[in-house]
């Protein structure tokens, strides 16, 4: 298994501000996962992050919106840019090796106001 | 191609009933279901998985039944508790292709009642 830790847990901003969450994972791995879960929905994939290479982003994600950085193999940061209330959501984190399954962190509740 | 589907949406079950949640996936290529449960401000966890070479794992009280044929896999909650009150997600990915993510399903609100 893998212990994954986000950070902030959850966060309360102002519109048009950015916010970066941060993802830390206690073991090395090479593909870690942004996921956007908003309010009574399902997991929405954001961007696939490689280590040393661009994120790969879904349909409906861009790069100006939600910038990802991934330094190194344990750890990878999303910003969630210029923020408006319909950015209000749980981002989660996750990560997994080919053959085994995803480990989710806690998520980061974000509101926006 | 990529959606899986789930149902219900949400489910009421009085404590010591039988849970049942269905799932239908339409690529063929996905070889690898989990289930995952959250409560609520928590993160998604693994509950129970299954590979297409199998139609049925059992782990204590949870059960998924899996039919390749159909395309679709089943999560069974025997003896469902007051502790199971969580939203499940089911979910797919193909595993022998590096980097992709779980596809979910919408998810269903399980409420046991006392």
């Amino acid at each position: 298994s893998a212990v994954i830790s986000q950070k902030p847990s959850r966060d309360i901003c102002q519109r048009g501000t950015s916010l970066t969450i941060q993802c830390q994972v206690d073991s090395q791995v090479t593909m870690m996962f942004w996921y956007r879960q908003q309010p009574g929905q399902s997991l929405t994939l954001i961007a696939t992050a490689n280590q040393g290479s661009e994120a790969t982003y879904e349909s409906g994600f861009v790069i100006d919106k939600f910038p990802i950085s991934r330094p190194n193999l344990t750890f990878s940061t999303l910003t969630v840019s210029n923020m408006s209330p319909e950015d209000s959501s749980i981002y989660l984190c996750s990560v997994g090796r080919a053959n085994t399954e995803a480990f989710f962190g806690q998520g980061t509740r974000l509101t926006v106001v | 191609q990529q959606q899986v589907k789930q149902s219900p949406q949400s489910l009421i079950v009085q404590k010591g009933g039988i849970s049942i949640i269905n799932c239908a996936y339409e690529n063929t290529a996905f070889d690898y279901f989990p289930w995952y449960q959250q409560f609520p401000g928590k993160g998604p966890a693994l509950l129970i998985a299954i590979r297409p070479d199998v139609s049925e794992k059992k782990e204590g009280r949870f059960t998924i039944s899996f039919n390749k044929s159909a395309k679709q896999f089943s999560l069974h909650i025997m003896d469902s508790q007051p502790g199971d009150s969580a939203t499940y997600f089911c979910a797919a990915k193909t595993l022998n292709q590096a980097g992709t993510a779980l596809i979910f399903g919408k998810g269903t609100t399980l409420s046991v009642s006392s």
